[in-house]
Formats: C-alpha cells, sequence, structure tokens
C-alpha cells in the first residue's frame, strides 16, 4: 500500500525565487491537505481540497501561494517571491474524507523542507 | 477559537520507565475528533490514534495508552515501558477536517 509521496524532499532557493512542491496522495483518498511545520513547532492548516475543489484556505496563505488539484489526484503548492520566512517543513497530508465508517485521518507524507537564502 | 496545549515541552526517561504525555484542547465544537502523532528524526508525521468526541473509552495498544477526559478536555498518551525507538516528537491534535496541533512534546528515551 503506497503512502503519501512528496517531491523534492529538500529544496534550497534564493529569495525572491518560485519553487512548486508536488504531493501524490494515498489512492481513492479524495482529500488532500497542505501544512507547514516550523522549527520547534506543530504543523499549522495551509490549505485543503476535496477532490479537486479548494474548500479552504488559511490566513497563513498570502497572496504570493498557490495550490491547486487539476484532476483530483496529485497537488502542487507554488510559491512566488521566496522570502526567508517562508523557510520551513511543507507537509502533505490525505485522508479518505466522510465516507460512511471511514472517518476523517490524515495521512502525511515526509515532507518537503525548504530553505530559502 | 480551537486550541491544543502540550504544556511538556521535553521529557527524558531510561529505558523501561512509562510516560505520560499531556495534552489539553479547548473547542466550543461538540463534534470533534482528537489525534496523537509520532514524528521520529526522519520527520514524517505517523499516525497513532484517533478518537471522536462522542467515545471516552480508554484505549490500549500494545505498550501505548490514551486516556480521553472531556470533564477536563483532556487526552493523555501513556507509553508504558519505553523504549529507545519511542524517542521522538509527540503530537496532540484536535478537528474534524484541518487539524490544529499543539506544540509538540520531545520524548528522549536513554538506554
Amino acid at each position: 500500500d503506497t503512502g503519501v509521496s512528496q517531491d523534492p524532499r529538500h529544496k534550497i532557493t534564493k529569495r525572491g525565487q518560485n519553487v512548486t512542491f508536488r504531493c501524490d496522495p494515498i489512492s481513492e483518498h479524495n482529500r488532500l491537505y497542505w501544512y507547514r511545520q516550523t522549527l520547534g513547532q506543530g504543523p499549522e492548516f495551509l490549505t485543503y481540497f476535496q477532490n479537486e475543489a479548494q474548500l479552504e484556505k488559511s490566513r497563513l496563505l498570502s497572496d504570493r501561494f498557490s495550490a491547486e488539484r487539476p484532476k483530483g489526484s496529485f497537488s502542487t503548492l507554488e510559491i512566488q517571491r521566496t522570502e526567508q520566512g517562508d523557510s520551513a517543513m511543507y507537509l502533505c497530508a490525505s485522508s479518505l474524507g466522510f465516507r460512511q465508517g471511514a472517518g476523517e485521518t490524515q495521512y502525511f507524507g515526509p515532507g518537503t523542507r525548504l530553505l530559502v537564502l | 477559537a480551537q486550541k491544543v496545549t502540550q504544556a511538556q515541552t521535553e521529557i527524558s526517561v531510561v529505558e523501561k520507565e512509562d510516560v505520560t504525555l499531556d495534552c489539553v484542547y479547548e473547542t466550543r465544537d461538540t463534534t470533534y475528533y482528537l489525534f496523537w502523532y509520532k514524528q521520529p528524526p526522519s520527520g514524517e508525521l505517523v499516525f497513532l490514534i484517533r478518537r471522536n468526541s462522542f467515545d471516552e473509552q480508554n484505549e490500549i495498544s500494545g505498550r501505548y495508552s490514551w486516556n480521553f477526559q472531556k470533564s477536563t478536555s483532556s487526552f493523555n498518551f501513556t507509553i508504558t515501558a519505553s523504549q529507545v525507538v519511542d524517542s521522538a516528537v509527540y503530537f496532540c491534535a484536535l478537528g474534524w477536517d484541518k487539524l490544529i496541533f499543539g506544540t509538540g512534546t520531545r520524548l528522549q528515551v536513554f538506554p
């Protein structure tokens, strides 16, 4: 059973550059979540999708951030004009959603660690 | 507003000791889920348990047990006979869809 995968695992970029991360959820999971985790903190919610629809965005998600899930399968998170404050671990999670008996357990990928110089 | 508090920043124990990780939450919702996740040094969050707000039964899974008490808004996690492999950061989380995480408790188990 393949888990959630994320690519790349690490990214170093210079301030002002654009970066894009990819997340592949567990097969048949219709919900996909993005979180950000900084050193010494718990993950913070950014946004989530049900199939291809983006249902909620956090205030943390500034105009420089955009997320897509065009065919309801994989998702991308793009950060434009990166800033040093964007340095963090970006975590993706997926869940079955609220199907009968399935509950809403989110399974996380390994994360993409971003360093903005 | 929803909030999760894990007051213990770091706990150190010697192998075979029992250890309890505390979690206190705040929510106005009547229906919610509580979770525990483990984050080993590799960084990936590993799901341990989910509890819904209607089920206050305690749960045991091997060396792990969880004590959910709505009266005190607590969902504590106990590891019995700790092992070095239990060393990790443990997060408590609250939510129905998006999750609100605590700041985590770093557990170090020494041989």
